[in-house]
């Protein structure tokens, strides 16, 4: 079966730069697709077919691709990107549907 | 502006079937592109995609997942539903909806508030 790998936790200072991948075997075929989620709410969206950004994300949020694993980039990391964050992508079948990562803990120092 | 919005009930026993109605607003499961999707997340843990259904009335659902899980829409009522069978208390998990658009892929780009299911005795 589809599955995703993420870090379990990422750690940077403010300002810095962070960097979050995600990892499976479908990634070479399939777009990825990467959320935040804060505590007690819903997901939203950052990044779509790996490297777009909805228009209402700041342009700090990058999304890259490279073989089997997928970066989300976050650059000048600011304390309200303290989150966990999700890759999401599809298998190669077709048939099934996508599976999320396991999600990152970004803390902010 | 596009709102989702689930409902369902906050308790169910162990072996019942869970019903789950996501009626949405500011679209149509009608439009080429439009889908609604399916997501859980127990307490504490990951996201876990469930299933998806097109505007085509195509649908995807997780291979873990697939014997247990129907998804149907109305599209007069705005309405998606979901219907798990055999419900367990490791099912128990905020379940949420979300729409995948026209211009993002199969990526979900608003979601409900999510609706807690607490599968107990």
């Amino acid at each position: 079966s589809h599955e995703l790998t993420q870090p379990p936790s990422v750690s940077v200072s403010p300002g810095q730069t962070a960097r979050i991948t995600c990892s499976g075997d479908a990634l070479a075929n399939q777009y990825a697709y990467w959320y935040q989620q804060k505590p007690g709410q819903a997901p939203v969206l950052l990044i779509y077919k790996d490297g777009e950004r909805p228009s209402e994300i700041p342009d700090r949020f990058s999304g890259s691709s490279s073989g089997t694993t997928v970066t989300l980039t976050i650059s000048g990391v600011q304390a309200e990107d303290e989150a966990d964050y999700y890759c999401q992508s599809g298998d190669n079948s077709g048939t099934f549907g996508d599976v999320f990562g396991g999600g990152t803990k970004l803390t902010v120092l | 502006q596009i709102t989702l919005k689930e409902s369902g009930p906050p308790l169910v026993k162990p072996t019942q079937t869970l019903t789950l109605t996501c009626t949405f607003s500011g679209f149509s499961l009608s439009t080429s592109g439009v889908g609604v999707g399916w997501i859980r997340q127990p307490p504490g843990k990951a996201l876990e995609w469930l299933a998806l259904i097109y505007w085509t009335d195509d649908k995807r659902y997780s291979p873990s997942l697939k014997s247990r899980l129907t998804i149907t829409k109305d599209t007069s009522k705005n309405q998606v539903v979901l219907t798990m069978t055999n419900m367990d208390p490791v099912d128990t998990a905020t379940y949420y909806c979300a729409q995948t658009g026209v211009v993002t892929g199969d990526a979900f780009d608003i979601w409900g508030q999510g609706t807690m299911v607490i599968v107990s005795s």
